[in-house]
């Protein structure tokens, strides 16, 4: 399975984009990458999956290039209520038995 | 997506003692996972439950510690046995078919004193 690396934290303000790229330089053809959401006693929460170049939903944009060893996940405008751990994962989709293996997530806090 | 309701959200047992948690989908789903997350710490897979067969175990992880059921397509259980103060954790239910994403129970915190 293809390994993840993601800064551990990061900090921010509220109204800002906030960038977080993940490495994974092992991605296989048929990977896809996709973003987790984590909030404080809760379950991980799909937040948006791509293969290659831009993907964008209400929530948030997903970056990536040409390679796709790295991606990016923007988050427009963040709020108070984005604080969270993001975690990225890679894995083919089509394979309901492709089990979700976490890396160490970003912690994001977001700042008054 | 569907939606899993789990059960307990939090226990405290006695060292020794055993706790099942249940893990029930709204619908049908092809596969179901148990995790556990320490506190600050990510998710580590414990197990495949497989539906109808024996649950398929990662490293580190064994069936007489974590005995798991999956009857159905739409319900799984995670027994904790002879739990002690290191087996303190939230542990997570997740579901998935295929070219769907997973979704995820709101976890289980067990503390064990």
């Amino acid at each position: 399975l293809a390994k993840t690396t993601q800064p551990i934290s990061m900090d921010s303000y509220e109204g800002q984009e906030v960038n977080i790229t993940c490495s994974h330089n092992n991605i296989a053809t048929n990977d896809y990458i996709t973003w987790y959401q984590q909030f404080p006693s809760q379950g991980p929460r799909f937040i948006i999956q791509g293969y290659k170049t831009k993907v964008t939903n209400e929530v948030a944009s997903l970056f990536i290039p040409a390679d796709r060893k790295s991606s990016t996940l923007s988050l427009p405008r963040v709020s108070l209520s984005d604080t969270a751990v993001y975690y990225c994962l890679v894995g083919d989709p089509n394979n309901a038995g492709n089990m979700l293996t976490f890396g160490g997530g970003t912690r994001l806090m977001v700042k008054p | 997506s569907a939606v899993i309701s789990q059960k307990p959200s939090r226990d405290i047992c006695q060292r020794g003692t055993s706790l099942t948690i249940q893990c029930q989908v709204d619908s049908q789903v092809t596969m179901m996972f148990w995790y556990r997350q320490q506190p600050g710490q990510s998710l580590t897979l414990i197990a495949t439950a497989n539906q109808g067969s024996e649950a398929t175990y990662e490293s580190g992880f064994v069936i007489d510690k974590f005995p798991i059921s999956r009857p159905n397509l739409t319900f799984s259980t995670l027994t904790v046995s002879n739990m002690s103060p290191e087996d303190s954790s939230i542990y997570l239910c997740s579901g998935r078919d295929s070219n769907t994403e997973a979704f995820f129970g709101q976890g289980t915190r067990l503390t064990v004193v």
